[in-house]
């Protein structure tokens, strides 16, 4: 099993680009979600998903787009990049929604992304 | 505003001895909190949780112990291993925010052989 897949695993953009970052489950994972990680702040969430064409807003969604067409897929688009938009990216997912009788989350091990 | 904090941002033990790894957090709907492992240039690995419900969770090595009305918990480590250095991040979700991890910033634990 390869779990959660995040590809690519370093990208340079230049102000203004825009990209997708790509994420991909083999778990048939209802819950997915895409946090970003920044020195001293810990993880944040930017958008998640609770199944196939249902996708919502985490804490910080500004300049992010998801899609979720299929259970395996959840790609993170960035709109026109900024150099605030410098970060790691962990995609994650679980079964259910972590808390409760839920499942904890599964993360892939992330795309360094830096923007001039 | 930081709903979750760690405030030692690292912690060195001695390989034996025991590692204790803290976590205070501020919203009181939350319900559910986990400890998470992250090794360099990987992503955060799941280590162990606690409903609220209890006040106590051992899996091994590793122990979780929460105080509700402290909104406190922490993570012990026994014994440490060389293997156990890492970034350990606490995370919690409840109320209307299920599956919505908030975490803390962070505490890199080094273990000393």
């Amino acid at each position: 099993n390869a779990g959660v897949t995040q590809t690519p695993k370093f990208q340079v953009l230049k102000t203004g680009q825009s990209m997708t970052l790509q994420c991909a489950q083999d778990m048939n994972h209802e819950y997915m979600s895409w946090y970003r990680q920044d020195p001293g702040m810990g993880l944040r969430l930017i958008h998640y998903s609770v199944g196939a064409g249902i996708t919502d807003q985490g804490e910080v969604p500004n300049g992010y787009n998801v899609s979720r067409s299929t259970t395996e897929d959840f790609p993170l688009r960035l709109l026109s990049a900024a150099p605030s938009q410098t970060s790691v990216y962990f995609c994650a997912s679980s079964r259910t929604p972590t808390g409760g009788k839920g499942q904890p989350q599964h993360f892939g091990d992330g795309t360094r992304l830096s923007i001039l | 505003d930081q709903q979750v904090k760690q405030n030692s941002p690292s912690l060195s033990v001695q390989e034996g001895r025991i590692s204790i790894l803290n976590c205070d957090y501020t919203n009181s709907m939350f319900d559910y909190f986990l400890w998470y492992k992250k090794y360099p240039a990987e992503g955060p690995t799941f280590l162990i949780s606690i409903s609220s419900i209890k006040d106590k969770n051992e899996d091994g090595r590793f122990t979780v112990f929460l105080n509700k009305s402290a909104k406190h918990l922490s993570l012990h480590i026994v014994p440490s291993q060389p293997g156990d250095s890492a970034v350990y991040f606490c995370a919690a979700v409840g109320g209307t925010s299920y599956g919505k991890l908030t975490f803390g910033q962070g505490t890199i634990l080094t273990v000393h052989p």
